[in-house]
């Protein structure tokens, strides 16, 4: 099982970065899918997920109205679309798994690094 | 949100040591736990699943306990590789928080 992001970018404030996450090795369509992130030396945030066929989306309310959470179960792809982008959003973001029976990550990816500054 | 925090923060042990650190949730979560691992520079990984589940390829020295809000993961036996940080993460209702972290680091 694979998951690889991609897209993490230097970008300034009020901007917008587009990440993906391909993944391999498991049924994507089968599995909720989530963004993690990290800021860099500290802890673990949820940020959005999204059930199988992308019907439900939740986002950790300081991200909403502004990311946008998406998959393609045709491509095994997850997205995240980031707008109006703050410097406190600069973290690692983890492409990450839905456990089987409950909503633990059950699968991460080795993150990609967004970092948002002037 | 549910908040989560963890004790200690952090841990000084030497191999073969017994480590526990405890995890509270600010509400009742079930079972609905899990524990991750992550060592620098690093993702996370799934240690422990709903409590107490050890999820597959991780060594029975760790193990996990508890339910409503109170939980606990124990390493039985300290090896070279599980000096690391552990985050607890609940799983009951988005969004799915974690705790700090403690770092686990050698003696």
């Amino acid at each position: 099982e694979q998951l690889v992001e991609s897209g993490g970018d230097l970008v300034q404030p009020g901007g917008s970065l587009r990440l993906s996450c391909a993944a391999s090795g498991f049924t994507f369509s089968s599995y909720w899918m989530n963004w993690v992130r990290q800021v860099p030396g500290k802890g673990l945030e949820g940020v959005a997920n999204i059930k199988q066929d992308g019907s439900e989306k939740y986002y950790v309310d300081s991200v909403k109205g502004r990311f946008t959470i998406s998959r393609d179960n045709a491509k095994n792809s997850l997205y995240l679309q980031m707008n109006s982008l703050r410097a406190e959003d600069t973290a690692v973001y983890y492409c990450a798994r839905r456990g089987t029976t409950g909503d633990w990550v059950a699968s991460w990816g080795q993150g990609t690094l967004v970092t948002v500054s002037s | 949100d549910i908040q989560m925090t963890q004790s200690p923060s952090s841990v000084s042990a030497s191999v073969g040591d017994r480590v526990t650190i405890t995890c509270r949730a600010s509400q009742g979560i079930s079972s609905w736990l899990a524990w991750h691992q992550q060592k620098p520079g690093k993702a996370p990984k799934l240690l422990i699943y709903a409590a107490s589940s050890l999820q597959s390829g991780v060594p029975s020295r760790f193990s996990g306990s508890g339910s409503g809000t109170d939980f606990t993961l124990t390493i039985s036996s300290l090896q070279p590789e599980d000096f690391a940080t552990y985050y607890c993460q609940q799983a009951n209702s988005f969004p799915f928080t974690f705790g700090p972290g403690t770092k686990v680091d050698i003696k």
